[in-house]
């Protein structure tokens, strides 16, 4: 596609309840990021994929955050049993290669958690 | 441990003057740095970068400075334009993180460019 594109671009969840986020990145990029942004903050490191391999996971707050990328392409953040502290925007981002290149951002998906 | 600050939230600045935005880090085995740009309601856009072994770089209206013993790296825009209203993020990276690449970003700068 022409760009990184996120999906839901919104979603509300009650506080407990499991959900997903979903990432499409630039076809043909290896290298692929998730990012937590909070009100008036810069995104925040979550997770790190090289193609299909969690090469860097030490961003992601705790066991209830878990990121797959099956195929080296599209890739999915699971948050279990959601808390009110986990509403902020998600962001993934995808690279060419990843060092030293720069990162290509979605718009986001802005998770609630009431 | 805020290992890159961007001091300053706002900046106001007038149409065709210049807007100097500010990022100081701490961590020195910080190698590349990026400026993103983010409108409301979008994701960050790349706008430029530095290498560690570079002190400058020019992309147009826009220019990054390094400075490496103060730690300390600023974009220029002149001629500021009211499009270029927006929040702007300075990001670093480092090769020590195992070459990921990922990024450590600032709290970021909002800046008015006002007509």
């Amino acid at each position: 596609g022409a760009g990184v594109s996120q999906t839901p671009s919104n979603k509300v969840t009650e506080k407990g309840k499991y959900v997903e986020l979903r990432c499409d990145p630039i076809s043909g990029h290896t290298a692929l990021y998730w990012y937590r942004q909070s009100l008036g903050q810069g995104p925040e490191f979550l997770i790190y994929f090289q193609g299909t391999g969690a090469a860097d996971d030490s961003g992601l707050p705790n066991d209830r955050f878990f990121a797959v990328r099956p195929e080296g392409s599209v890739s999915t953040l699971k948050i279990q049993r959601t808390e009110r502290g986990d509403s902020a925007v998600y962001l993934c981002a995808s690279s060419p290669q990843g060092l030293n290149t720069e990162a290509f951002f979605g718009q986001g998906t802005r998770l609630t958690v009431v | 441990d805020q290992q890159v600050k961007q001091n300053s939230p706002s900046l106001s600045v007038q149409e065709g003057r210049i807007s100097i935005l500010n990022c100081d880090y701490t961590n020195s085995m910080f190698d590349y740095f990026l400026w993103y740009k983010k409108y409301p309601a979008e994701g960050p856009t790349f706008l430029i970068s530095i290498s560690s072994i570079k002190d400058k770089n020019e992309d147009g209206r826009f220019t990054v400075f390094l400075n490496k013993s103060a730690k300390h790296l600023s974009l220029h825009i002149v001629p500021s334009q009211p499009g270029d209203s927006a929040v702007y993020f300075c990001a670093a990276s480092d090769h020590g993180s195992g070459n990921t690449g990922k990024l450590i970003f600032g709290q970021g700068t909002t800046l008015q460019v006002k007509p």
